[in-house]
């Protein structure tokens, strides 16, 4: 089966990091996705990793553990305008619900 | 700008009723997905299409069908349409059936009244 999980909110400070985790327990895995969603709006590609290890691009990096089921986002130097869902997905048909990140002052 | 083109972008209509959202994918994609995403829901796979055929099926009611046609376009099509109905309606395509990135329209917002 295809499960996904990740925590439904976080919160966190502008300037800050913050890392969002993902959990999945799938097989014929070919790969992990990571989105963003605004609210409303579609969904827009951030990464995509299929072997294990750090994919870094810009203030975004995703890591992926293929052994341990296990994925995080991370987003350094938070921005107003990072708030917003973040979908984790596998086999590009079953999605996370989000987490949904709020970035305060 | 994805390249993916929905449309109608807003649609109301009345329970009982039925409703076409087309889908025109990116230049070059073989593949179409459609989603359904109610409100505060994540999103719901429906159904792929690639190169014609359908692809594989997910949680889609037997009262929603969808089709793809020779030009790639594709449609989803919506009857005896439920207040729960109520969704946005996404599209997105990829090259390939599998392993590459699926880019998404803007979505088609159904509101049934």
């Amino acid at each position: 089966g295809q499960n996904i999980d990740q925590p439904t909110e976080m919160t966190a400070t502008e300037g800050a990091i913050v890392q969002i985790n993902c959990t999945y327990q799938t097989s014929g895995f070919n790969g992990l996705f990571w989105y963003q969603q605004h609210a409303g709006e579609a969904p827009t590609f951030l990464s995509y990793n299929v072997l294990d290890g750090l994919e870094e691009k810009g203030r975004f990096s995703s890591f992926l553990s293929r052994s341990k089921g296990y994925s995080y986002l991370l987003l350094k130097e938070l921005q107003m305008k990072d708030s917003a869902s973040y979908l984790c997905a596998t086999g590009k048909l079953t999605f996370g619900t989000g987490t949904q990140l709020k970035v305060e002052l | 700008d994805s390249g993916v083109t929905q449309t109608p972008k807003h649609l109301i209509t009345a329970t009982g009723q039925r409703v076409t959202l087309r889908c025109s994918p990116r230049s070059g994609d073989l593949s179409v997905y459609w989603y359904q995403q109610s409100l505060d829901q994540g999103l719901q796979f429906l159904i792929q299409y690639y190169n014609g055929e359908e692809r594989a099926k997910g949680n889609i009611l037997e009262r929603f069908s969808a089709q793809q046609f020779p030009d790639l376009h594709s449609e989803l099509n919506l009857s005896s349409l439920e207040l729960g109905d109520s969704a946005l309606y996404f599209c997105a395509s990829s090259v390939e059936h599998s392993g590459n990135t699926i880019y998404f329209g803007e979505g088609s917002w159904l509101t049934v009244v």
